[in-house]
């Protein structure tokens, strides 16, 4: 089955250290995207991947770090710099040639703890 | 710029009765719109989507959708909830032809109570 596969489910890391978050999907989709959440907030995004080799910047970029060397896979680090690092992290892919509508195809998402 | 406001955090509701759901939207052009529903430590699951064409959308579950431009909205309505619709949704929408990605509402929790 097409999907998409974010490992751990679960985390915990102590202050101080780095963590890198797995993403990987095999729907031959372009565009990959990493999004935090938190309770009340909804879903805000971090950094986002329309082609292999490139990223760009989201709305909370900062303490953390990307990088896509492969179509199926954008893995997220977030790096000690990042001041509030628990929370619920989603990944997603979508189409990105044309007729694009933006809809979102979701993995089942880590959730990290600081301890 | 777009942007989505959920007017209500937090909805109760007992079984078998009905439900709405608020979302209301700003772009200046013409928007695509989606609602995902999320169960707990799960990610968000497309429920429907508005892309043209007709204004009330269906999900296979019995949910239900319309489409208004002249207020903004893309309400999500339910005439008889369960106990297994208990869940957050999220509206989200998208400016056709712009660059930026989804922009999502901040949730809205739906329990519904036996």
């Amino acid at each position: 089955d097409g999907g998409i596969t974010q490992s751990p489910k679960y985390l915990f890391r102590k202050e101080g250290q780095n963590v890198t978050l797995s993403c990987e999907q095999n729907l031959n989709h372009d565009a990959m995207y990493w999004y935090r959440q938190d309770p009340g907030q909804g879903l805000r995004l971090i950094y986002y991947s329309q082609i292999v080799n490139d990223f760009q910047k989201g709305d909370i970029a900062e303490g953390y770090s990307v990088s896509r060397e492969k179509k199926e896979s954008f893995p997220l680090t977030v790096t000690s710099a990042q001041k509030n690092p628990t929370a619920f992290y989603l990944c997603a892919s979508s189409i990105q040639r044309g007729g694009n509508t933006g809809e979102l195809f979701f993995g089942e998402g880590s959730r990290l703890t600081v301890l | 710029a777009q942007s989505v406001t959920q007017l209500d955090s937090q909805v109760p509701v007992f079984e078998e009765a009905p439900v709405e759901l608020r979302c209301n939207y700003s772009s200046s052009v013409s928007v695509y719109l989606f609602w995902y529903v999320q169960y707990p430590n799960q990610g968000l699951q497309l429920l429907l989507k508005y892309l043209s064409g007709s204004t009330l959308v269906e999900s296979i579950n019995g949910f239900e959708a319309e489409f208004n431009k002249s207020q903004t909205s893309f309400h999500l309505r339910k005439p008889s909830v369960h106990i297994s619709d208990t869940a957050e949704y999220f509206c989200a929408v998208r400016s056709i032809g712009s660059a930026r990605q989804l922009t999502f509402g901040s949730g809205t929790q739906l329990t519904v109570l036996p």
